[in-house]
């Protein structure tokens, strides 16, 4: 059982290249969350999926787009990267749908930069 | 509108001496509450959580905290620190937002356990 997964750990794009981070959770949740961490800032949610098929804009969404795959894959894409998308990107999952009341489960981060 | 407020954003303490780390939140509604650490270059994991059970909640590695709604805080303590301890800790609050709950995150304290 390993949890939720992220590919890659780590990144480098130039200003203007595309990349999708992915992200995949083995627990059978119904829930999947993208979130960036950025220093003094804590977490911002990017956009959510409560079920599959479903997605949702979080807190700052502006230069991403997301996939709920299937149940288990969750991806983000960057279409044209930008500086200040410079962050460490977390995926988390829960198994309800109702964001905010269960326990999330966190993957180990991608961390990007972008030149 | 700031709905979760970390005091400190360091916190030092001896090793064996009282972790006590702060957390305020704005909500006129009932909140569910938690505490998240986060180990140097991993992802978020819970520590403890707060769904309007008790209101003295015990949590994982010997935290716990109380959630007071006259203070509208929920700070988090542990009366002995270890140096395993040395983390970022993150506090945060769902609420209802214009019909949906919303999970907030604080910008984190970093606590540092001196030997």
């Amino acid at each position: 059982n390993a949890g939720v997964t992220q590919t890659p750990k780590f990144q480098v794009l130039k200003t203007g290249q595309s990349m999708t981070l992915q992200c995949a959770q083995d627990m059978n949740h119904n829930s999947m969350y993208w979130y960036r961490q950025d220093p003094g800032m804590g977490l911002r949610l990017i956009y959510y999926s409560a079920s599959e098929g479903t997605t949702d804009k979080g807190e700052v969404p502006n230069g991403y787009n997301v996939s709920r795959l299937n149940k288990r894959e969750f991806s983000l894409r960057l279409e044209s990267a930008a500086p200040s998308q410079t962050s460490v990107y977390f995926c988390a999952s829960t198994a309800g749908e109702t964001l905010g009341t269960d326990t999330q489960y966190f993957g180990p981060g991608t961390r990007l930069t972008v030149l | 509108a700031q709905s979760v407020t970390q005091l400190g954003s360091h916190v030092s303490v001896s090793e064996g001496a009282l972790v006590l780390l702060r957390c305020n939140y704005s909500s006129s509604v009932p909140p569910y509450l938690f505490w998240y650490v986060q180990y140097p270059n991993q992802g978020l994991q819970l520590l403890l959580k707060y769904t309007s059970a008790a209101t003295l909640v015990k949590g994982i590695n010997g935290f716990e905290a109380e959630f007071k709604k006259s203070e509208t805080s929920f700070h988090l303590t542990k009366p002995s620190a270890h140096m395993s301890d040395a983390a970022e800790y993150f506090c945060a609050v769902s609420l209802m937002d214009t019909g949906r709950r919303a999970l907030t995150f604080g910008s984190g304290t970093r606590l540092q356990v001196q030997p």
